[in-house]
């Protein structure tokens, strides 16, 4: 089973641009990463999936190396809102979808 | 988002009590969860739906009673709980059971063991 590691916390300011690296060493060739959002005394909320190279939707951007052994959320000009926990998941072929402890991201004027 | 749906919201109940969660889905998914997320801990898959068969059981005990009567509703049946119990229950859903697909996650429920 791939194991996801991911700084505890992260502080930024609303406009700025924040990059949470995740780093999935033993990934398999059947692997997805995804990101989850979870604001408190809430549901985890579904961010973005990606397999390799760049991915891009309207709330974040994914990069995904060649090696696959890391990935990167980019969240672009951050706002108070966005202050949450981040989570870096392997999914797919044999892996439960297992949350860790996650980036708890915080956001300041 | 009412996609998924989790009633009560709040719970407190006393270790003797029988209580029951619910969760309903109302997005023509085939798969449900309950997770278990207590005070800064990671979330923690403890049951799991598919078709309305139980596909997986983390070793919970046996004070949680998962029901599945069809592929929208699914009910966590509590009795002799602990205090360590307390917690905040969340029910999810997704097309198959596949770790891939896309889960969509209830409030939650706020447990609270006296």
């Amino acid at each position: 089973l791939a194991k996801t590691t991911q700084p505890i916390s992260m502080d930024s300011y609303e406009g700025q641009e924040v990059n949470i690296t995740c780093s999935h060493n033993n990934i398999a060739t059947n692997d997805y990463i995804t990101w989850y959002q979870q604001f408190p005394s809430q549901g985890p909320r579904f961010i973005i999936q990606g397999y390799k190279t760049k991915v891009t939707n309207e709330v974040a951007s994914l990069f995904i190396p060649a090696d696959r052994k890391s990935s990167t959320l980019s969240l672009p000009r951050v706002s108070l809102s966005d202050t949450a926990v981040y989570y870096c998941l392997v999914t797919g072929g044999g892996n439960k979808l297992t949350f860790g402890t996650g980036t708890q991201l915080k956001v300041e004027l | 988002e009412t996609g998924v749906t989790q009633t009560p919201r709040h719970l407190v109940m006393g270790m003797t009590n029988k209580k029951s969660l619910k969760c309903e889905q109302h997005l023509g998914h085939n798969a449900m969860y309950w997770y278990k997320q207590s005070a800064k801990k990671p979330l923690e898959l403890m049951f799991v739906y598919n078709f309305k068969e139980q596909t997986e059981n983390n070793s919970v005990p046996s004070r949680f009673s998962p029901e599945c009567p069809n592929s929208s509703h699914l009910f966590l049946h509590l009795h002799t709980l602990q205090p360590e119990d307390s917690a905040l229950y969340l029910c999810a859903s997704s097309q198959e059971g596949e770790s891939t697909d896309t889960q969509y996650f209830g409030p939650g429920t706020r447990l609270t063991v006296l």
